[in-house]
Parts: structure tokens; sequence; C-alpha cells
């Protein structure tokens, strides 16, 4: 059972550096999201795709660009990377849309640092 | 705008003991509620998803009720153990628009 996977698990940048976050879901919902939680901030929504082919901003998403490559694949690119951007970031799929319950699943976070 | 408060931040409680964990919100119009659990370090892990038309859900020693008149849920842990520290997020589903909104979550700590 994959549910939701990201890669990469830690990661270490210098400020201007760019990098990608990957995230797959095998359960074939329609809905991801990417999530940041910083201490004291909770959990914030950066970006989300409610179907193939489509992405929307969420709360926070400046800094940031998503592709959302195909029903299981939904990325997330920080182009040029600033210390702001150090957190946690969470991907997440659910049903939602698809006359289901709505349930999220997260995936177990990717660790950025940017120095 | 929906906003979700979980009060206290964090609570220690001694094991055996049964404990309830608040969660409410601003917005009664929600599609469903989910509550979550968090171990350090890791990511959320789904205990209980409470749809807009339903009054509760359970799950071995947890249960989770709704009263959306009054912008409220509770999560019950029944007899509390060590294995049950973790920090609990409760999050609303919102709208047409799908936006989930999560609050702070509750730091849990159940001693020996």
């Amino acid at each position: 059972n994959a549910g939701v996977t990201q890669t990469p698990k830690f990661q270490v940048l210098k400020t201007g550096q760019s990098m990608t976050l990957q995230c797959a879901q095998d359960m074939n919902h329609n809905s991801m999201y990417w999530y940041r939680q910083d201490p004291g901030m909770g959990l914030r929504l950066i970006y989300y795709s409610a179907s193939e082919g489509t992405t929307d901003k969420g709360e926070v998403p400046n800094g940031y660009n998503v592709s959302r490559l195909n029903k299981r694949e939904f990325s997330l690119r920080l182009e040029s990377a600033a210390p702001s951007q150090t957190s946690v970031y969470f991907c997440a799929s659910s049903d939602r849309g698809q006359s289901n319950t709505g349930e999220l699943f997260f995936g177990e976070g990717s660790r950025l640092t940017v120095l | 705008k929906q906003e979700v408060t979980q009060i206290p931040a964090a609570l220690s409680v001694p094991e055996g003991e049964n404990l309830v964990l608040n969660c409410s919100f601003t917005d009664s119009a929600i599609y469903n509620l989910q509550w979550f659990r968090q171990d350090p370090g890791k990511g959320l892990t789904s205990l209980l998803l409470i749809q807009s038309s339903q009054r509760e859900q359970t799950s071995g020693r947890l249960n989770a009720s709704l009263d959306k008149s009054s912008g409220r849920s509770t999560l019950y842990i029944a007899a509390s153990q060590p294995g049950d520290s973790a920090t609990y997020l409760c999050a609303v589903l919102t709208g047409a628009n799908s936006k989930l909104t999560f609050g702070k979550g509750i730091t849990l700590s159940v001693r020996p």
C-alpha cells in the first residue's frame, strides 16, 4: 500500500537554487494538494489540482509553481529558493469530486532547508 | 473565511484517562470534517472522517462527533495509552471550492 509517495525526503539548498518536489499517488484520486507546515503557522495550502490538467493557487503560492503531469503525479517547483521557504512540505490526495468521501491522504513529507 | 481553532495547544494526561479534544470552526457550511494524527517528523495519518450529514464516527477507542450548528467537533479517546502521544489536528472541508482548513493541532502527551 504505497498511498502517497514524496521525494526527496530531505533536501538542503542554497539561496537562489531551484528544485522540484515530486509526488505520486496510486489511489486513482482526482484531487491533489501541496501544503507547507511551519511551527506556529500550521498547515497552509500552496497549490491544489482538482483534476488532471487543472491547478489552482492556494493560500501561499508565491515562489512556487506546480505541474499536474498526469492523474498520478503532482510536482512542486521552487524556481529560486529563499530562506523563507525552509519548511516541511506535504503532498496529499483525495477523492473529492468523485462522489466519494473526500478523505485526505498525506505523504510522509519533504524537509527542505534553504541556506 | 473559515477559521478552525483547537484549544488547548498542548495537553498532558496520565495513562488510562478518557479525554476529549476539541475543534471549533466558524463557517457551518462544511462538507466534511477530518481528524488526523501526526507523530514527530512524520506525515498526517487520517483517523476519522465525518460527513456533514453524520453526527459521529467511531474507530476502536476513538469517537469523533460533529455538531454543525454550534461549529464544534470533539475527538474522544478512551483509556488513553502512552502510544496515543502525538499531535491531533482537525480539518474542515468547506464550500464548492473544496477548501480544506486546518486547525493548528493539539499536542497530547500521555504519561505512563
